[in-house]
Protein backbone atom coordinates (compact mmCIF):
# COMPACT_ATOMS: atom_id res chain seq x y z
CA UNK A 1 0.00 0.00 0.00
CA UNK A 2 1.77 2.78 -1.71
CA UNK A 3 -0.16 5.72 0.74
CA UNK A 4 0.50 9.14 -1.29
CA UNK A 5 3.05 9.53 -4.17
CA UNK A 6 4.04 12.64 -5.07
CA UNK A 7 6.70 13.02 -8.15
CA UNK A 8 8.96 14.34 -9.28
CA UNK A 9 11.04 14.06 -5.86
CA UNK A 10 13.80 17.19 -6.85
CA UNK A 11 13.16 19.42 -9.58
CA UNK A 12 15.25 22.92 -10.60
CA UNK A 13 13.68 25.42 -12.80
CA UNK A 14 14.49 28.20 -14.63
CA UNK A 15 12.30 31.58 -14.11
CA UNK A 16 9.48 31.66 -16.22
CA UNK A 17 9.53 27.92 -17.31
CA UNK A 18 6.21 25.58 -15.98
CA UNK A 19 5.56 22.31 -14.54
CA UNK A 20 3.48 19.78 -12.90
CA UNK A 21 3.88 18.27 -9.56
CA UNK A 22 1.95 14.92 -10.21
CA UNK A 23 0.35 13.74 -6.96
CA UNK A 24 -1.62 10.10 -6.68
CA UNK A 25 -3.10 8.46 -3.64
CA UNK A 26 -4.57 4.39 -3.24
CA UNK A 27 -6.34 4.72 -0.41
CA UNK A 28 -10.11 5.94 -2.20
CA UNK A 29 -10.12 9.57 -0.86
CA UNK A 30 -12.45 11.83 -1.38
CA UNK A 31 -10.65 14.93 -0.60
CA UNK A 32 -6.60 15.86 -1.37
CA UNK A 33 -4.33 18.81 -0.71
CA UNK A 34 -1.72 21.00 -1.65
CA UNK A 35 0.68 21.99 0.61
CA UNK A 36 4.25 24.16 0.81
CA UNK A 37 6.30 24.45 3.92
CA UNK A 38 8.67 27.08 4.19
CA UNK A 39 10.90 28.20 6.91
CA UNK A 40 9.00 29.92 9.37
CA UNK A 41 6.01 29.86 7.71
CA UNK A 42 5.40 26.34 8.37
CA UNK A 43 2.67 24.25 6.05
CA UNK A 44 0.35 26.61 3.79
CA UNK A 45 -2.85 24.67 2.10
CA UNK A 46 -2.10 26.02 -1.68
CA UNK A 47 -5.04 24.48 -3.30
CA UNK A 48 -7.53 21.71 -1.91
CA UNK A 49 -10.42 19.85 -3.23
CA UNK A 50 -12.90 18.10 -1.37
CA UNK A 51 -14.23 15.50 -3.90
CA UNK A 52 -13.55 14.18 -7.74
CA UNK A 53 -14.46 17.29 -10.07
CA UNK A 54 -14.15 20.17 -7.37
CA UNK A 55 -10.86 22.22 -6.34
CA UNK A 56 -11.28 25.02 -4.16
CA UNK A 57 -8.13 27.94 -3.14
CA UNK A 58 -6.55 27.59 -0.06
CA UNK A 59 -4.56 30.46 2.06
CA UNK A 60 -1.74 31.08 -1.02
CA UNK A 61 -3.51 30.21 -4.44
CA UNK A 62 -1.49 32.92 -6.34
CA UNK A 63 0.85 31.53 -9.45
CA UNK A 64 -0.68 27.94 -9.12
CA UNK A 65 -3.30 26.30 -10.56
CA UNK A 66 -4.60 22.30 -9.93
CA UNK A 67 -6.44 19.78 -11.69
CA UNK A 68 -8.28 16.84 -9.94
CA UNK A 69 -7.93 14.56 -12.78
CA UNK A 70 -10.20 11.76 -11.25
CA UNK A 71 -10.48 10.02 -7.86
CA UNK A 72 -6.94 9.29 -7.38
CA UNK A 73 -4.66 11.94 -8.89
CA UNK A 74 -4.76 16.06 -8.01
CA UNK A 75 -1.91 17.69 -9.76
CA UNK A 76 -0.44 21.02 -9.49
CA UNK A 77 0.97 23.39 -11.83
CA UNK A 78 3.10 26.07 -12.30
CA UNK A 79 2.49 28.38 -15.12
CA UNK A 80 5.45 30.71 -14.67
CA UNK A 81 7.55 29.84 -12.26
CA UNK A 82 8.92 32.10 -9.70
CA UNK A 83 12.00 32.51 -7.08
CA UNK A 84 9.38 33.04 -4.66
CA UNK A 85 8.08 29.35 -5.52
CA UNK A 86 11.31 27.57 -4.09
CA UNK A 87 9.76 25.14 -1.48
CA UNK A 88 8.87 21.98 -0.56
CA UNK A 89 5.29 20.79 -1.66
CA UNK A 90 3.39 18.36 -0.12
CA UNK A 91 0.68 16.51 -1.60
CA UNK A 92 -1.91 14.79 0.72
CA UNK A 93 -5.28 12.86 0.95
CA UNK A 94 -7.89 12.38 3.68
CA UNK A 95 -11.14 10.20 3.45
CA UNK A 96 -12.91 13.52 4.75
CA UNK A 97 -16.04 14.04 5.62
CA UNK A 98 -15.97 10.25 6.79
CA UNK A 99 -12.45 10.12 8.12
CA UNK A 100 -10.12 12.26 10.24
CA UNK A 101 -6.49 13.05 9.39
CA UNK A 102 -4.45 13.71 6.55
CA UNK A 103 -2.29 11.73 4.95
CA UNK A 104 1.36 13.05 3.30
CA UNK A 105 3.22 12.10 0.79
CA UNK A 106 7.26 12.65 0.88
CA UNK A 107 7.40 16.10 -0.76
CA UNK A 108 8.46 17.63 -3.67
CA UNK A 109 11.94 19.62 -3.22
CA UNK A 110 11.10 22.58 -5.63
CA UNK A 111 14.49 24.87 -6.64
CA UNK A 112 13.31 28.35 -8.87
CA UNK A 113 16.30 29.72 -10.06
CA UNK B 1 -3.81 36.12 8.61
CA UNK B 2 -2.55 33.23 11.05
CA UNK B 3 -5.20 31.32 12.01
CA UNK B 4 -3.27 28.93 13.63
CA UNK B 5 -0.51 29.89 15.66
CA UNK B 6 2.34 28.25 17.39
CA UNK B 7 4.71 30.74 19.47
CA UNK B 8 7.43 28.82 20.57
CA UNK B 9 10.00 28.22 17.01
CA UNK B 10 12.03 25.65 18.82
CA UNK B 11 12.05 23.81 22.63
CA UNK B 12 14.74 21.50 24.54
CA UNK B 13 13.73 19.32 26.91
CA UNK B 14 15.91 16.13 29.07
CA UNK B 15 15.44 12.77 28.30
CA UNK B 16 12.69 11.26 30.19
CA UNK B 17 11.16 14.51 30.92
CA UNK B 18 7.73 15.98 29.98
CA UNK B 19 7.72 18.09 26.58
CA UNK B 20 4.94 20.25 25.84
CA UNK B 21 4.21 22.00 23.10
CA UNK B 22 1.30 24.50 22.71
CA UNK B 23 -0.86 26.03 19.90
CA UNK B 24 -3.37 28.72 19.68
CA UNK B 25 -6.34 29.65 16.95
CA UNK B 26 -8.49 32.39 16.35
CA UNK B 27 -11.33 30.84 14.05
CA UNK B 28 -14.21 29.36 16.92
CA UNK B 29 -15.50 27.77 13.55
CA UNK B 30 -12.62 24.62 14.00
CA UNK B 31 -13.91 21.65 15.70
CA UNK B 32 -11.21 19.14 14.89
CA UNK B 33 -7.77 19.62 15.95
CA UNK B 34 -4.79 17.24 15.01
CA UNK B 35 -0.77 16.82 15.41
CA UNK B 36 1.34 15.62 13.05
CA UNK B 37 5.28 14.75 13.41
CA UNK B 38 7.88 15.97 10.97
CA UNK B 39 11.75 14.17 10.41
CA UNK B 40 13.58 15.84 8.08
CA UNK B 41 13.53 14.62 4.18
CA UNK B 42 10.04 13.18 5.04
CA UNK B 43 6.28 13.96 5.06
CA UNK B 44 4.35 14.71 8.02
CA UNK B 45 2.74 11.97 9.84
CA UNK B 46 -0.26 11.93 11.84
CA UNK B 47 0.32 11.90 15.87
CA UNK B 48 -2.81 12.49 17.83
CA UNK B 49 -5.80 14.25 17.14
CA UNK B 50 -9.50 15.77 19.09
CA UNK B 51 -12.85 16.76 18.44
CA UNK B 52 -14.07 19.87 20.22
CA UNK B 53 -16.46 17.72 22.38
CA UNK B 54 -13.17 16.48 24.60
CA UNK B 55 -10.91 18.12 26.80
CA UNK B 56 -8.28 15.46 26.48
CA UNK B 57 -7.01 12.73 24.41
CA UNK B 58 -4.24 10.14 25.39
CA UNK B 59 -2.70 7.76 23.37
CA UNK B 60 0.32 6.12 24.49
CA UNK B 61 3.05 8.40 25.87
CA UNK B 62 1.27 11.60 24.19
CA UNK B 63 -1.79 13.83 25.19
CA UNK B 64 -3.45 16.41 23.99
CA UNK B 65 -5.38 19.07 25.90
CA UNK B 66 -7.83 21.50 24.36
CA UNK B 67 -9.11 24.53 26.06
CA UNK B 68 -11.81 26.05 23.77
CA UNK B 69 -12.87 28.85 25.88
CA UNK B 70 -9.10 29.43 25.60
CA UNK B 71 -8.57 28.54 22.37
CA UNK B 72 -5.72 26.79 23.04
CA UNK B 73 -4.29 23.37 22.65
CA UNK B 74 -0.98 21.43 24.06
CA UNK B 75 0.84 18.00 23.04
CA UNK B 76 2.24 16.49 26.02
CA UNK B 77 4.72 14.18 25.67
CA UNK B 78 6.08 11.72 28.81
CA UNK B 79 8.88 10.47 28.83
CA UNK B 80 10.53 12.54 25.97
CA UNK B 81 12.92 10.00 24.19
CA UNK B 82 15.63 11.29 21.88
CA UNK B 83 13.45 9.70 18.75
CA UNK B 84 10.89 12.20 19.84
CA UNK B 85 13.79 14.96 18.45
CA UNK B 86 11.15 16.17 14.93
CA UNK B 87 9.34 19.28 14.13
CA UNK B 88 5.98 19.20 15.43
CA UNK B 89 2.66 20.79 14.06
CA UNK B 90 -0.49 21.69 15.09
CA UNK B 91 -3.84 21.59 12.58
CA UNK B 92 -7.10 22.44 13.11
CA UNK B 93 -10.26 21.63 10.48
CA UNK B 94 -13.64 22.30 10.12
CA UNK B 95 -15.68 18.94 10.29
CA UNK B 96 -18.54 20.95 9.16
CA UNK B 97 -16.91 22.35 6.27
CA UNK B 98 -14.66 21.18 3.75
CA UNK B 99 -12.79 19.90 5.72
CA UNK B 100 -9.67 21.68 5.04
CA UNK B 101 -6.55 21.30 7.14
CA UNK B 102 -5.41 25.02 8.19
CA UNK B 103 -1.14 24.17 10.21
CA UNK B 104 0.91 26.25 12.22
CA UNK B 105 4.26 27.37 11.48
CA UNK B 106 5.81 24.22 13.50
CA UNK B 107 7.81 24.20 16.86
CA UNK B 108 11.18 22.14 16.41
CA UNK B 109 11.76 19.52 19.39
CA UNK B 110 15.24 18.65 20.48
CA UNK B 111 15.10 15.59 22.84
CA UNK B 112 18.59 15.77 24.65
CA UNK B 113 19.98 12.16 25.96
Amino acid sequence: NAGVTQTPKFQVLKTGQSMTLQCAQDMNHNSMYWYRQDPGMGLRLIYYSASEGTTDKGEVPNGYNVSRLNKREFSLRLESAAPSQTSVYFCASSAAPLGTEAFFGQGTRLTVV
Amino acid sequence: DQQVKQNSPSLSVQEGRISILNCDYTNSMFDYFLWYKKYPAEGPTFLISISSIKDKNEDGRFTVFLNKSAKHLSLHIVPSQPGDSAVYFCAASETSGTYKYIFGTGTRLKVLA
